[in-house]
């Protein structure tokens, strides 16, 4: 049962470009957690998605950034015109239903975003 | 009211000695308060977590303190060894309302030999 996988592992854009980051969350997840993570910061809560759904985007800037989980494919963090200060590692989890005791977290590895 | 207060910042123990982690929370709907483990270039794994009806919890050598009233939990390992030299983050969720966690800075504990 392979982890939550997250892809690309290392991604450098320039100013004004797109960046696609792309996360499949373990065998059986069906919730999946975005959380940005800035150098020598903790983790800041992005966006929480089921299948075809957004339930809480209260972390998701106001604009360029957007987030889907559609029906087939993994979910996507999408951000449109990079800025330098979009650099940073974007985490992806994923979880079980909460009523059947999903409260706990699977990480995947992070793309480490590198806006030049 | 969101906050996640986590001190210190960073820590040095000697090998076989005990590393101290504290947290503080302000928001009374948090009902589950996990710890996580990251080293470097790696996503933060889950190390250990507890409810607010319990005081304490204990895995191996992991034990979360939990103290209700004053809202403050800590992470306590002991022996420690240079392999739990690691970033620890603390955080909190209010599952009821999504399980979004809101994390802490984060702890640099470097154990040395």
């Amino acid at each position: 049962n392979a982890g939550v996988m997250q892809n690309p592992r290392h991604l450098v854009r320039r100013r004004g470009q797109e960046a696609r980051l792309r996360c499949s969350p373990m065998k059986g997840h069906s919730h999946v957690y975005w959380y940005r993570q800035l150098p020598e910061e903790g983790l800041k809560f992005m966006v929480y998605l089921q299948k075809e759904n957004i339930i809480d985007e209260s972390g998701m800037p106001k604009e360029r950034f957007s987030a889907e989980f559609p029906k087939e494919g993994p979910s996507i963090l999408r951000i449109q015109q990079v800025v330098r200060g979009d650099s940073a590692a974007y985490f992806c989890a994923s979880s079980p239903p909460i009523r059947v005791g999903g409260y706990g977290y699977t990480f995947g590895s992070g793309t480490r975003l590198t806006v030049v | 009211q969101q906050q996640v207060k986590q001190s210190p910042q960073s820590l040095i123990v000697q090998k076989g000695g005990i590393s101290i982690i504290n947290c503080a929370y302000e928001n009374t709907a948090f009902d589950y308060f996990p710890w996580y483990q990251q080293f470097p270039g790696k996503g933060p794994a889950l190390l250990i977590a507890i409810r607010p009806d319990v005081s304490e919890k204990k895995e191996g050598r992991f034990t979360i303190s939990f103290n209700k009233s004053a809202k403050q939990f800590s992470l306590h390992i002991m022996d420690s060894q240079p392999g739990d030299s690691a970033t620890y983050f603390c955080a909190a969720s209010n599952t009821g309302g999504g399980n979004k966690l809101t994390f802490g800075t984060g702890t640099q504990l470097k154990v040395e030999l």
